[in-house]
Parts: C-alpha cells; sequence; structure tokens
C-alpha cells in the first residue's frame, strides 16, 4: 500500500525566516497531496493542498510543489511568524480506495520569536 | 451541527473493557474516516466510509476494533477487550464526497486505557 515519509521530524526557525517540509510516497498513482496544521490540543485543518496534474500552488505565505518523476511534495511556508508553530502532515490519496488518505508521521514547527 | 461532534471526548476504561467511540458527521458528506493519533504521533488510518459502498477496513489494527455507520450518518467505533496500548485520541472526519475532497476533523475522544 502507499506510505508516505516526512521530514524533518521537528523544525525550528526564527521569526521572519523560511520553513520548509518535505514528504515523498511510494504509490505513483497517487494524485492527490493535502497539508493539515494542527495546533496544540486542536484537530487538524487543511491548509493547502495540490492534484497531480500542477505543479506548484500559492496561498499567501504558504506554497506546495509536486515533483510526481520524484515522487515528492515540499511545503513552504515563508516569513514565518509565531502562529505558524504547529505540527504540519502531509498526505496522499490512493487512487482506487476511494478516497484514502495516508499521513505522514508529522513535523513539529516551532517559531521563535 | 457546525462541524464534526465526536463522544464522548474523554474515556477512560480499564484493560479488557469494551468502549464505544462515536461520530456525527457534517449533514450531507457522504465520507466518514477514522483515524488513531497516538501520543505526538500522526494520524493512524484505521476505516473509511463512503456512502453505501463497502467500507475501506485496512487500517484496523486487529479484530478487536470494528465501526458501523448508519447510512450517511452516525458512526461508531467499537473496541472490544481494550489493551493498554489502544489508548490514544481517535478522531473522526468527513468529508462531502470522496476522492481528493477536504477532510472536516472532530475534536477526538481522548482513550485512556489504564
Amino acid at each position: 500500500g502507499e506510505n508516505v515519509e516526512q521530514h524533518p521530524s521537528t523544525l525550528s526557525v526564527q521569526e521572519g525566516d523560511s520553513a520548509v517540509i518535505k514528504c515523498t510516497y511510494s504509490d505513483s498513482a497517487s494524485n492527490y497531496f493535502p497539508w493539515y496544521k494542527q495546533e496544540l490540543g486542536k484537530r487538524p485543518q487543511l491548509i493547502i493542498d495540490i492534484r497531480s496534474n500542477v505543479g506548484e500552488k500559492k496561498d499567501q505565505r504558504i506554497a506546495v510543489t509536486l515533483n510526481k518523476t520524484a515522487k515528492h511534495f515540499s511545503l513552504h511556508i515563508t516569513e514565518t511568524q509565531p502562529e505558524d508553530s504547529a505540527v504540519y502532515f502531509c498526505a496522499a490519496s490512493i487512487r482506487g480506495s476511494q478516497g484514502n488518505l495516508i499521513f505522514g508521521k508529522g513535523t513539529k514547527l516551532s517559531v521563535k520569536p | 451541527g457546525a462541524g464534526v461532534s465526536q463522544s464522548p471526548s474523554n474515556k477512560v476504561t480499564e484493560k479488557g473493557k469494551d468502549v464505544e467511540l462515536r461520530c456525527d458527521p457534517i449533514s450531507g458528506h457522504t465520507a466518514l474516516y477514522w483515524y488513531r493519533q497516538r501520543l505526538g504521533q500522526g494520524l493512524e488510518f484505521l476505516i473509511y466510509f463512503q456512502g453505501n459502498s463497502a467500507p475501506d477496513k485496512s487500517g484496523l489494527p486487529s479484530d478487536r476494533f470494528s465501526a458501523e455507520r448508519t447510512g450517511e450518518s452516525v458512526s461508531t467505533l467499537t473496541i472490544q477487550r481494550t489493551q493498554q496500548e489502544d489508548s490514544a485520541v481517535y478522531l473522526c472526519a468527513s468529508s462531502l464526497q470522496a476522492l481528493n475532497e477536504k477532510l472536516f476533523f472532530g475534536s477526538g475522544t481522548q482513550l485512556s486505557v489504564l
């Protein structure tokens, strides 16, 4: 089945710097790649997603890139702010299993003021 | 309701007891997922329901785990003969339809097995 690897597991940056989180997936048939943010004690929430027919998507300070050939995708956060501190999860869908999502193990991002 | 509702929010049980967790998805959402999140860990897929199709049970860790869903409404996750390693937050999520749609998560049930 699908396997999603996520790196790094923890990331600490200074406020204003950029943060990059990377994920790889194993199933070449996967076609949907969302990113979820989970603040401490709260539920995960979708922040951005990308489908396999595009290579990059941007939403204000957040961008996601996808390399289908290499089977990896990345989350980029620019001009980080303390409120960006959270755990970020990448995920990939398995085509043919009616929408099942497999998540990475998460990256704990700490933004120091 | 406005969002995905889960109950109870916290459950403490003794090893060997059965527990039942409930999820009320957003009205009209046909897809429903259960995930398990151990402390400081990622989201582990358990089971997925889509409309009247057969559920995807490929993530259930053992035959002690089962789940039901009535139509496109409430779902219950049952854990029989609970073990200490079952302690985790059990998250339910729903989406408008299957195939690459945004998931809306509930706030989870914190299960503690003593």
